[in-house]
């Protein structure tokens, strides 16, 4: 079966500071992995997804997503903290299956910038 | 460009009641997969559907069910409401040629009295 894990409920760093947030996964095969960001009273939004080729993603505001196939992680990380990046994250993985896959989340990690 | 559209986005329901909230994909998106995000955790995959038809289900009960419209749209139905239904609904809209780009609604917030 699938499985992500999230094993930090929250992070907090200072504003300027690098952040990251972990995520590593249990599923059979090569899977898509990807980073969704959840403000208060709001659905998903994308940040970024790995396909193939180079480990290093980047994606939108900032963010980059190492993937670590021995590790079996996909850790969310930006250099440089803003107060805007306060959300919920979640790590999200897809096997690459089929068309009509499903994603798989993990529990989420609470993002905490302060100033 | 519109994204995916959830109505309503709030509802107050009494156990055992029956509930339906809707979906309208972004435009050009052919697939509607809906999750349950209870609070706290991550959100759950329901099911998906795919040219007016189920294609893959998650871990619920028969409760739920869906449907799809010939415009791409979809409902959600869940019947026998339980208090444990409570959450937050999130479609996902998606082209099956490109399989990974999901957008998501902003949900509808189910509370179940």
């Amino acid at each position: 079966a699938q499985s992500v894990a999230q094993p930090e409920d929250q992070v907090n760093v200072a504003e300027g500071n690098p952040l990251t947030v972990k995520c590593t996964y249990s599923v059979s095969g090569n899977p898509y992995l990807f980073w969704y960001v959840q403000y208060p009273n709001r659905g998903l939004q994308f940040l970024l997804k790995y396909i193939t080729g180079d480990n290093l993603v980047k994606g939108s505001y900032g963010f980059e997503a190492e993937f670590n196939k021995s590790q079996t992680s996909f850790h969310l990380k930006k250099p440089s903290a803003l107060v805007s990046d306060s959300a919920l994250y979640f790590c999200a993985v897809r096997d690459r299956g089929s068309t009509l896959g499903r994603l798989y989340f993990g529990r989420g990690t609470q993002l905490t910038v302060w100033p | 460009d519109a994204g995916v559209t959830q109505s309503p986005t709030h509802l107050i329901k009494t156990r055992g009641q029956q509930v339906t909230l809707r979906c309208s994909p972004k435009s050009g998106h052919d697939t509607v997969s809906w999750y349950q995000q209870a609070l706290g955790q991550g959100p759950q995959f329901i099911f998906q559907y795919y040219e007016e038809e189920e294609r893959q289900r998650g871990n619920f009960p028969d409760r739920f069910s869906g449907h799809q419209f010939p415009n791409y749209s979809s409902e959600l139905n869940v019947n026998a409401l339980l208090l444990g239904d409570s959450a937050l609904y999130l479609c996902a809209s998606s082209l099956v040629d490109r399989g990974l780009d999901y957008t998501f609604g902003s949900g509808t917030r189910l509370t179940v009295v």
